[in-house]
């Protein structure tokens, strides 16, 4: 079984900072690595998908890119409501659908 | 609109079961791939089960034999049979749509849709 591993586990960061989240990959999965947010008593929701595409509505402050192994989660100016928590997941697997641990982001 | 509402979830005591239900609106559970996904309370995200638009099924190591997805075409429903359950199994559990992107050429998959999660919460 592949397993993802985020990095770090949490963060402080200031409105306006620029914010990078690692996720590694146990073996190669090409770009099938998908982000997500989420926020406290809500469900998670789609960031970015195949690594590095932005789904519909998302703010372009968000940006996702690697492939094989590594691979990242940048926002390039924090705002107040990105606050959260933020996962990363792997769909190379099939059917298997694994999960990073997340990534805490929180005010500093 | 995309919509996924749970229902079914509660206090179950061990080695009891549940049943959890996931209605679906704005499309159908038969053409896509549908999921139920986890997470114990102030812990991660833990896939647990999908299937597919053909039927087949597919489960989790830790909920193998143990828990059962079906859908209901003709209701647009998709349900999650919890059986043997143990303490380990409190969580919130969502239903979401495991959509496929295309993408330079590649397809993938995304939960591109997730419920608000039903509570199922394993205690004597």
């Amino acid at each position: 079984d592949i397993q993802m591993t985020q990095s770090p586990s949490s963060l402080s960061a200031s409105v306006g900072d620029r914010v990078t989240i690692t996720c590694r990959a146990s073996q190669r999965i090409d770009t099938s690595l998908n982000w997500y947010q989420q926020k406290p008593g809500k469900p998670p929701k789609l960031l970015i998908y195949a690594a590095s595409t932005l789904q519909s509505g998302v703010p372009s402050r968000f940006s996702g890119g690697g492939s094989g192994t590594d691979f990242t989660l940048t926002i390039s100016s924090l705002q107040a409501e990105d606050f959260a928590t933020y996962y990363c997941q792997q769909s190379y697997d099939t059917p298997r659908r694994t999960f990073g641990q997340g990534t805490k982001v929180e005010v500093k | 609109e995309v919509q996924l509402v749970e229902s079914g979830g509660g206090l179950v005591q061990p080695g009891g079961s549940i049943r959890l239900s996931c209605e679906a609106s704005g499309f159908s559970v038969s053409r896509t791939y549908m999921s139920w996904v986890r997470q114990a309370p102030g812990k991660g995200l833990e896939w647990v089960s999908i299937v597919y638009r053909s039927g087949s099924l597919y489960y989790a190591d830790s909920v193998k034999g143990r828990f059962t997805l079906s859908r209901d075409i003709s209701k647009n429903m998709l349900y999650l049979q919890l059986n043997s359950l143990r303490a380990d199994d409190t969580a919130v559990y969502y239903c979401a749509r495991d959509e496929w992107f295309y993408n330079d050429g590649s397809g993938y998959y995304a939960f591109d849709s997730w419920g608000q999660g039903t509570l199922v919460t394993v205690s004597s």
